[in-house]
């Protein structure tokens, strides 16, 4: 099992410069979400999806949009990249109902 | 609303010192879950352990332990004997109902270093 899988590992964009991030888990989870990781600020929940076809914002959700069109995929997309966008991505999935996350190695993305 | 605090940002201790790490979180659900997890150097996240708000008896896992006391909403973290590989940033979590859907507030972390 792979788990939770992120591609890419890491990116540099220029400002305005759109990309999409792809999740994938094979662990049959229901619900998949998507973070970003700043300095001091710990986890901030960007979109979610607690099934296919469903999707939901988090915390954090302007300049993000998402898709989950198939159970094991959660894509993030950003259609205009800004600076401010400069971030570690972390994708998780889980089962409903407090279940633990499982957490993908992350993506370094650069907005220059 | 539901709100996790893990005051303590940064604690450096001495190899084989003890530590432990605060976590107070503010719900009002009754029924809610705690996480911790571990964010080692190379970056991944790692589940360590969850406890449901019916469970309040503390547990042991070598040389990790946890302290969950509802009266004071904390879930606290104690590692006995500190080594260097448990240098890391840890999160404290809480997961409760929110429209359906089962809500989770990460705390900001506290970033562990054992000193050799």
């Amino acid at each position: 099992n792979a788990g939770v899988t992120q591609t890419p590992k890491f990116r540099v964009l220029k400002t305005g410069q759109s990309m999409t991030l792809l999740c994938a888990q094979d662990m049959n989870h229901e619900y998949m979400y998507w973070y970003r990781q700043d300095p001091g600020m710990g986890l901030r929940l960007i979109h979610y999806s607690v099934g296919e076809g469903t999707t939901a914002k988090g915390e954090v959700p302007d300049g993000y949009n998402v898709s989950r069109l198939k159970k094991q995929n959660f894509l993030l997309g950003l259609e205009s990249a800004a600076p401010s966008q400069t971030s570690v991505y972390f994708c998780a999935s889980s089962l409903p109902y407090g279940h633990e996350q499982f957490f993908g190695p992350g993506t370094r993305l650069t907005v220059l | 609303a539901q709100k996790v605090t893990q005051a303590q940002t940064e604690i450096s201790v001495v190899e084989k010192e003890d530590v432990t790490l605060d976590c107070v979180y503010e719900t009002r659900d009754t029924t809610y879950y705690l996480f911790w997890y571990k964010q080692p150097p190379s970056g991944e996240l790692v589940f360590l352990i969850r406890r449901n708000s019916f469970d309040e008896q503390n547990e042991i896992s070598g040389r990790y332990s946890w302290n969950f006391q509802k009266s004071t909403s904390s879930f606290n973290f104690t590692i006995t004997a500190s080594q260097v590989v448990d240098s890391a940033v840890y999160f404290c979590a809480l997961s409760a109902p929110s429209g359906g859907y089962q809500k989770v507030t990460f705390g900001i972390g506290t970033k562990l270093q054992v000193i050799p």
